[in-house]
């Protein structure tokens, strides 16, 4: 089975500007969440996704956005670019259908350069 | 919400020798406690999950084991391998309850195998 994909894997923004990133996850999981990773705050959760509805938010500002389509791949955007938004950004899939949390898969992430 | 501590930051230890890595939690409810290996410029790879019915559960060389009076968790490497080297991270989730894909994450442990 192919693992979670991400695209693209670097980027390098300027302040002000929009970024969209794409996560497809395992085949058959339903559930993407996405996590942001830097040196100073570790990995935080963002979002989310679970039949096209987001489940759940972490404490990020509105700037921070996503959503999943009928085939459960999803993107996150985020607006008006920040130095601090630098970071690796993870997306994780599960089955998401269990009473409980489900194992997540990460993928390789995609870096993200605000300049 | 959730807190996760998460102790050594960084651990050296001889090849052959065993690594431990112990983490806490701030949460009663939260029931599933993952460990993941991150290599650099990868995203985190699980190597082995535990849940709160179960107090130790071994895979080859990784044991975790977990006292929940205490709140706490820890992961066992025997037999440590160059290979292990690499930042583990140690999380915990399910306080929401049903359909909780949210991961609370400690701070990683960067852990050096000496040949």
């Amino acid at each position: 089975k192919a693992g979670v994909t991400q695209t693209p894997r670097y980027l390098i923004k300027t302040r002000g500007q929009q970024v969209t990133l794409s996560c497809s996850p395992i085949s058959g999981h339903r559930s993407v969440s996405w996590y942001q990773q830097t040196p100073g705050q570790g990995l935080q959760f963002l979002f989310e996704y679970f039949s096209e509805t987001q489940r759940n938010k972490g404490n990020f500002p509105g700037r921070f956005s996503g959503r999943q389509f009928s085939n459960s791949r999803s993107e996150m955007n985020v607006s008006t670019l920040e130095l601090g938004d630098s970071a690796l950004y993870l997306c994780a899939s599960s089955l998401g259908t269990s009473g409980t949390t489900d194992t997540q898969y990460f993928g390789p992430g995609t870096r993200l350069t605000v300049l | 919400g959730e807190n996760v501590e998460q102790h050594p930051s960084t651990l050296s230890v001889q090849e052959g020798d065993s690594a431990v890595i112990k983490c806490t939690y701030s949460d009663s409810a939260s029931n599933y406690f993952p460990w993941y290996k991150q290599e650099l410029g990868k995203g985190p790879q699980l190597i082995i999950d535990i849940r709160s019915n179960v107090g130790e559960k071994k895979d080859q060389r990784i044991a975790v084991t977990l006292n929940k009076t205490a709140k706490h968790f820890s992961l066992h490497i025997t037999e440590t391998q160059p290979e292990d080297s690499a930042v583990y991270f140690c999380a915990a989730s399910g306080e929401l309850g049903f359909g909780n894909e949210k991961l609370t994450f400690g701070t990683g442990t960067r852990l050096t195998i000496i040949p």
